[in-house]
């Protein structure tokens, strides 16, 4: 079975940093690349970004709203990606998501399929 | 703001027929990028519910359809179920942002 399962998140100070896991099973986890995505409270989805398999140079990139604050790298020896959040504001404040993303031939687009459970941030003073 | 609108909300009863639109432009949908529909029940992750516009995951009732015409697309779900009861979202590329994007989202009622 296909999964991911996030990790890391929890109550910290605007300011403070951050880093979430996502730990993948059930596919050869260097095959894909692997997003990013967050949902603030009541709100809707939004991507922060994402990291490249190394077969396309394992580049990342990312929102505007978190450019230069968050790092996203992957381990793929351990089947793991990471979020790197530096200078958390308030308005970070969401429920975190990673994901696979998925192309198949004839379809336009890729997709994000499976996404994990999530793992709240709150920032908070 | 996002570049995919959905109405915030739609509602039917039982058994019903109910559509959920989601308008792009010329830079996303109206570009011949396929559009990608997600089941979010209340306090769980996003499922996917259709790919590449019309397509079903193993495992998604044929319930769930989707179109897609010009600049907009659709997600039908026919005999509505109390089950059904969540928020809707579409996704699709934008190449102007050169980015994915999410629709607005709609909560579905069953009545």
């Amino acid at each position: 079975e296909v999964q991911l399962v996030e990790s890391g998140g929890g109550l910290v100070q605007p300011g403070r940093s951050l880093r979430l896991s996502c730990t993948a099973s059930g596919f050869t986890f260097g095959d894909y690349s692997m997003r990013w995505l967050r949902q603030a409270p009541g709100k809707g989805l939004e991507s922060v970004g994402f990291i490249r398999r190394k077969a396309e140079g394992g580049t990342t990139e990312y929102a505007a709203s978190v450019k230069g604050r968050f790092t996203i790298s992957r381990d793929d020896s351990k089947s793991i990606a990471y979020l790197q959040m530096n200078s958390l504001k308030t308005e970070d404040t969401a429920v975190y998501y990673c994901s696979r993303e998925v192309l198949e031939m004839g379809v336009s687009g890729k997709w994000f399929d499976p996404w994990g459970q999530g793992t709240l941030v709150t920032v908070s003073s | 703001q996002s570049v995919l609108t959905q109405p915030p909300s739609v509602s039917g009863a039982p058994g019903q027929r109910v559509t959920i639109s989601c308008t792009g432009s010329s830079s996303n949908i109206g570009a011949g990028y396929d559009v990608h529909w997600y089941q979010q029940l209340p306090g769980t992750a996003p499922k996917l519910l259709i790919y590449g516009t019309n397509n079903r995951p193993s495992g998604v009732p044929d319930r769930f359809s989707g179109s897609k015409s010009g600049t907009s697309a659709s997600l039908a779900i026919s005999g509505l179920q109390a089950e059904d009861e969540a928020d809707y979202y579409c996704l699709s590329h934008d190449s102007s942002l050169i980015e994915y994007v999410f629709g607005t989202g709609t909560k579905v009622t069953v009545l």
